[in-house]
């Protein structure tokens, strides 16, 4: 069985602080993809990216950042130089992926970030 | 413009009372599935496609069905809903997976009251 845990429940800082929100999987798959979400106070989901088991180079995207270690299970997600706007839950989730295609996807709980002004 | 629409956005029903929640894309993205998300239990898969008349269960498809007739669109189905599956539920329409522009969208929601 596969599970992601994002043992943050809430996080807050305080506007221009790093943060960092922890992901932690487990799957006895060699072949899987994990991706990061973001569901703002208005309700809808964003898919902010996607990273397979196969590649393990670091990623940044403008203020975030994801450092992907298969030697840990980790998949965390940094924000740098938070703002306001990033106040969000954000979603860690796991698919196992082989070459017929998808399986399922597993999610974490989330993480309830909060930027205070 | 990419977008996975779903009707209705909300729903009050009483308890076994037949409902259908649509699901269309317009990006003809073969993977698409169903999620229920409750409070403190982040989002839960019921049921995905992966293309026309192949689909599977989640991890949470009891009490639900889908069919997948036509690409674009993805109902889930619930014949006799209980009020246990009150919950907020995404549609997300998904490109492939290995492909190097991979994309994914989420509906809107559609938050379900059952009594």
């Amino acid at each position: 069985a596969q599970k992601v845990t994002q043992a943050q429940t809430e996080i807050s800082v305080v506007e221009k602080e790093d943060v960092t929100l922890d992901c932690v999987y487990e799957t006895r798959d060699t072949t899987y993809y994990l991706f990061w979400y973001k569901q703002p106070p208005s309700g809808e989901l964003v898919f902010l990216i996607r990273r397979n088991s196969f590649d393990e180079q670091n990623e940044i995207s403008g203020r975030y950042s994801w450092n992907f270690q298969k030697s840990t299970s980790s998949f965390n997600f940094t924000i740098t130089a938070s703002q306001v706007v990033d106040s969000a839950v954000y979603f860690c989730a796991l698919l196992q992926g082989d070459s017929g295609g998808y399986q399922k996807v597993t999610f974490g709980t989330g993480t309830k970030l909060q930027v205070i002004p | 413009e990419a977008q996975v629409t779903q009707n209705p956005r909300y729903l009050i029903t009483v308890t076994g009372k037949k409902l259908t929640v649509t699901c269309s894309q317009n990006m003809n993205h073969e993977y698409m599935s169903w999620y229920r998300q409750d409070p403190g239990l982040g989002l839960r898969q019921i049921y995905y496609s992966m293309n026309v008349e192949v689909t599977d269960k989640g991890d949470v498809p009891e009490g639900y069905k889908v069919s997948r007739k036509e690409k674009r669109n993805f109902p889930l189905i619930l014949e006799s809903p209980s009020p246990n599956q009150t919950s907020l539920y995404f549609c997300a329409s998904t490109s492939l997976i290995h492909s190097d522009k991979h994309e994914q969208y989420f509906g809107p929601g559609t938050r379900l009251t059952v009594t």
